[in-house]
């Protein structure tokens, strides 16, 4: 079964500073990776997606996510980040079981944007 | 466009009390999902169901027990509740692929007393 690690339980990081937030899969044959973000009080909503081709894929709000397939990972990263970035970041990758699509989520990066 | 709907959005139990957790989903989405969230471990999946008649378990299924009523609506009912399920409760949904991104409610906030 796949499993997501994120190793960073937070980020703090000062406005208009870049930031990457890490996540690394484990192996699979093939892999469909996705990154969300969540504010407070909400559900998740997607940033950005890596089915194939390109291996850097470029989301909403100035995110962008490299896959990178020897190291297992996909980081996400801005170049300038606003106040308005702070929020929990989780990176999920999908798995298919008998026909079944299930998504494995990472546990969450809280980035905290400071003034 | 109302995209995935979770009533009620929050709830206080005491222990023992039953309680269903409602979700609609008005994009003629195949698949449906309930995560719990808690702090420090992202979401968990309780139980799915991959198409209309058919449900199964997941990583946390225990003390839960789940209903596709139709293709629109999936709920998740908690007969006894425990202090152990105080947590916030997420539906999602996606069509048929697994290339396809969920789309999540806004969540239920459970705390059991």
């Amino acid at each position: 079964a796949q499993s997501v690690t994120q190793l960073d339980s937070q980020v703090p990081v000062f406005e208009e500073a870049p930031v990457e937030l890490r996540c690394n899969y484990s192996s699979s044959v093939s892999v469909y990776l996705f990154w969300y973000v969540q504010y407070p009080n909400q559900g998740l909503q997607l940033l950005l997606k890596y089915l194939s081709g390109s291996t850097l894929v470029k989301g909403i709000n100035g995110f962008e996510a490299e896959f990178n397939k020897s190291q297992t990972s996909f980081h996400l990263r801005k170049p300038s980040v606003h106040i308005s970035d702070t929020a929990e970041y989780f990176c999920a990758v999908s798995e298919t079981t008998s026909g079944t699509y299930k998504y494995i989520f990472g546990t969450g990066t809280r980035l905290k944007v400071l003034a | 466009n109302a995209g995935v709907t979770q009533t009620p959005k929050f709830q206080v139990l005491k222990t023992g009390q039953s309680m269903t957790l409602q979700c609609a989903q008005d994009m003629n989405h195949n698949s449906m999902y309930w995560y719990r969230q808690d702090p420090g471990m992202g979401l968990r999946l309780i139980y799915y169901s991959a198409s209309e008649g058919t449900t199964d378990k997941g990583e946390v299924p225990n003390g839960y027990n789940v209903s596709r009523l139709n293709k629109r609506e999936f709920s998740l009912r908690l007969e006894s509740a425990a202090p152990s399920q105080t947590s916030v409760y997420f539906c999602a949904s996606t069509s048929l692929g697994d290339r396809r991104p969920q789309h999540f409610g806004d969540g239920t906030r459970l705390s059991i007393l």
